[in-house]
């Protein structure tokens, strides 16, 4: 299951900083997010999501910020790790779920 | 992989030929789904399913057929296998549907097919 994704955004950052990874959907109408982790060779792993109500909803080490204004999410790491070295996506629900091609986070030690 | 198998995991197989591709969930979800996932694409729906028997097209769904017998399998088929269907094919699952509580879908581990 590797999105090979020769073309995807990167960001690297250092072991113990904070990550923040953004996306920007597309309908104003959708009404629940979600954020994914995809490992090389693995399939995607939820982490968290938000419904259209709510600005912000917080996991382990994770924050989701939703602005419906400019129809744009983000996902905060904090203390990034090695570990947390994947793709990350989000997806989009109107009709059905909408996925964004995703953003490589590089975490070096 | 929240309970979810896939096989086969790896496939390589000619143009022309038929190809299914198996995905069993031991969570006994209601809705499961079948992606494909291409370089530079989000996920792409092919099908999904409703309920055993009841499925649906989704946004690229020409040359694939899907099957619900069980709760627990779903069945994507390619009817005769084209390079283009060359990808890595996912299977989700989730509670609900759109709309629903617990919409969140989980993935399998993918199966990467090959179309030479």
């Amino acid at each position: 299951g590797e999105n090979v994704g020769l073309h995807l955004p990167t960001l690297s950052v250092q072991e113990g900083d904070n990550s923040i990874i953004n996306c920007a959907y597309s309908n104003s109408a959708s009404d629940y997010f979600i954020w994914y982790k995809q490992e090389s060779g693995k399939g995607p792993q939820f982490i968290i999501d938000i419904r259209s109500n709510m600005d912000k909803r917080q996991g382990q080490r994770v924050t989701v910020l939703l602005n419906k204004t400019v129809k744009h999410l983000s996902l905060q790491i904090a203390a990034t790790q090695p570990g947390d070295s994947a793709v990350y996506f989000c997806a989009e629900n109107f009709d059905d779920m909408r996925f964004g091609a995703g953003t490589r986070l590089t975490v070096k030690p | 992989d929240a309970g979810i198998t896939q096989s086969p995991r790896h496939k390589v197989t000619e143009t022309g030929t038929p190809v299914t591709l198996r995905c069993h969930q031991t969570e006994n979800h209601r809705y499961m789904y079948w992606y494909r996932q291409d370089p530079g694409h989000g996920l792409r729906l092919i099908h999904y399913s409703y309920g055993v028997k009841d499925t649906d097209k989704g946004e690229v769904s020409d040359g694939y057929s899907v099957s619900r017998s069980k709760t627990e399998d779903f069945l994507l088929t390619l009817e005769s296998a084209t390079s283009s269907q060359t990808s890595v094919y996912f299977c989700a699952i989730s509670e609900s549907g759109p709309g629903g509580f617990s919409y969140e879908q989980y993935f399998g581990p993918g199966t990467r097919l090959t179309v030479t």
